[in-house]
């Protein structure tokens, strides 16, 4: 299995506050994915990030921003949560040439 | 865009009973397909991909899927399930790098 850790795995924070989760890869992908699961909706794309500095928009991106300073570390940050933004969030990475997309544990989510 | 359907949200079944997923993906260029599997409180996991050739891919554990294309579906076959495949399986299509779209996903339930 691919080495996936989010960061925090649960977290409540009210809302209009800033809320930053962490994604940490060891495998050297360049790809790295951000997604929020939603039942009835399965997962949906937010942001995902090409390589270093290279990021762009998912399916769902409106008020969320990320960043990937290393390869081993993309951050997504919710400036300032909504109770629409209570949900699991994961993290995905691949390889180029490599459809599979390797899935962290998730983070769950709970904007009061 | 690309889109997927999963039939079913709930399947109930006993143990060592045949059971099929169903999955329907409607795109109008080629197409790679995937099931992944998510066991509680976890990551998903791939179960096993269509990208070219044969359109029957198998897994490890018994699990097969075959490509239609005239259908435009993916259906998930295990001849005989077992407790441990209780879990939600989601279906996933994507037509380019960096744009894979979930089904809902369906809920397997395998009943002693």
């Amino acid at each position: 299995d691919a080495g996936i850790t989010q960061s925090p795995r649960h977290k409540v924070t009210e809302t209009g506050t800033p809320v930053t989760l962490r994604c940490h890869q060891t495998e050297n992908h360049r790809y790295m994915y951000w997604y929020r699961q939603d039942p009835g909706h399965g997962l949906r794309l937010i942001h995902y990030s090409y390589g270093v500095k290279d990021t762009d928009k998912g399916e769902v991106s409106d008020g969320y921003s990320v960043s990937r300073s290393k390869t081993e570390d993309f951050l997504l940050t919710l400036e300032s949560a909504t109770s629409s933004q209570t949900s699991v969030y994961f993290c995905a990475s691949r390889d180029s040439g490599n459809y599979e997309q390797f899935f962290g544990p998730g983070t769950r989510l709970t904007v009061l | 865009a690309q889109s997927v359907t999963q039939l079913d949200s709930q399947v109930p079944v006993f143990e060592e009973a045949p059971v099929e997923l169903r999955c329907n993906y409607s795109s109008s260029v080629s197409v790679y397909l995937f099931w992944y599997v998510q066991y509680p409180n976890q990551g998903l996991q791939l179960l096993l991909k269509y990208l070219s050739g044969s359109t029957l891919v198998e897994s490890i554990n018994g699990f097969e899927a075959e490509f239609n294309k005239s259908q435009t579906s993916f259906h998930l076959r295990k001849p005989s399930v077992h407790i441990s495949d209780t879990a939600e399986y989601f279906c996933a299509v994507s037509v380019r790098d960096n744009d894979m779209r979930f089904g809902a996903g369906t809920r397997l339930t395998v009943k002693p």
